[in-house]
């Protein structure tokens, strides 16, 4: 059983549209992050929460400590942000990963 | 700062050959993570090194080791290569700060093995 779920694997989307991908986890953890990875391989790190909310532009994570749990909005989607979205969860010094949810936007 | 850098970028090896690859993390960063991903498993954890010194280990056979150098440039090396072992393999240098760990990710290795 892995200790990241993402859902959902695939999302396929209208451009404009509002996005929603989610994440739990079952192991207690010290932060979550959010992680961007485009077609050719390179991952950027989108936000670190360890709770609450951050805003960064058209996108927002929000994170649930007690139901273990974080959410990743991106408001009016745009093709640009067609990429793989991977949830990692920091438990002390380690990482543990989702298996990433693949997002296209269609124009 | 330079980011993370790894060479080579793409790599064909077949069945049983050897394979090293290498990380220079962003200057000064100490530590170095590598990283397997695959369609299937996602990232998975690898090693990782601080200081020359090997921190943290993931589930993986002996087959795959790893180091680091004075200068906090990492080695990977896979010998008797599988099939499966094909792969983009990802190095990420982190730091501390403020409490929190954030990891930079280099552009990977993609191995196909044959």
């Amino acid at each position: 059983k892995n200790e990241v779920e993402q859902s959902p694997q695939n999302l396929t989307a209208q451009e404009g549209e509002f996005i929603t991908i989610n994440c739990s986890y079952s192991v207690g953890i010290s932060a979550l992050h959010w992680l961007q990875q485009h077609p050719g391989g390179g991952i950027v790190s989108l936000f670190m929460l360890s709770s609450g909310k951050k805003k960064h532009g058209r996108l927002i994570a929000t994170i649930n400590i007690q139901e273990k749990h974080s959410s990743l909005h991106i408001t009016a989607s745009h093709p640009r942000d067609s990429a793989v979205y991977i949830c990692a969860v920091r438990v002390r010094d380690q990482f543990y990963f989702g298996t990433g949810t693949s997002l296209t936007v269609i124009p | 700062k330079a980011g993370v850098t790894q060479t080579p970028r793409y790599l064909i090896k077949t069945r049983g050959q050897q394979v090293t690859l290498s990380c220079s993390p962003i200057s000064g960063h100490r530590s170095v993570s590598w990283y397997q991903q695959t369609p299937g498993q996602g990232l998975q954890f690898l090693f990782e090194y601080f200081s020359e010194t090997q921190r943290n280990k993931g589930n993986f056979p002996g087959r795959f080791s790893g180091r680091q150098f004075s200068n906090s440039r990492s080695e990977m090396n896979v010998s008797t290569l599988e099939l499966g072992d094909s792969a983009l393999y990802l190095c990420a240098s982190s730091f501390w700060f403020q409490g929190e760990k954030t990891q930079y990710f280099g552009p990977g290795t993609r191995l196909l093995v044959l």
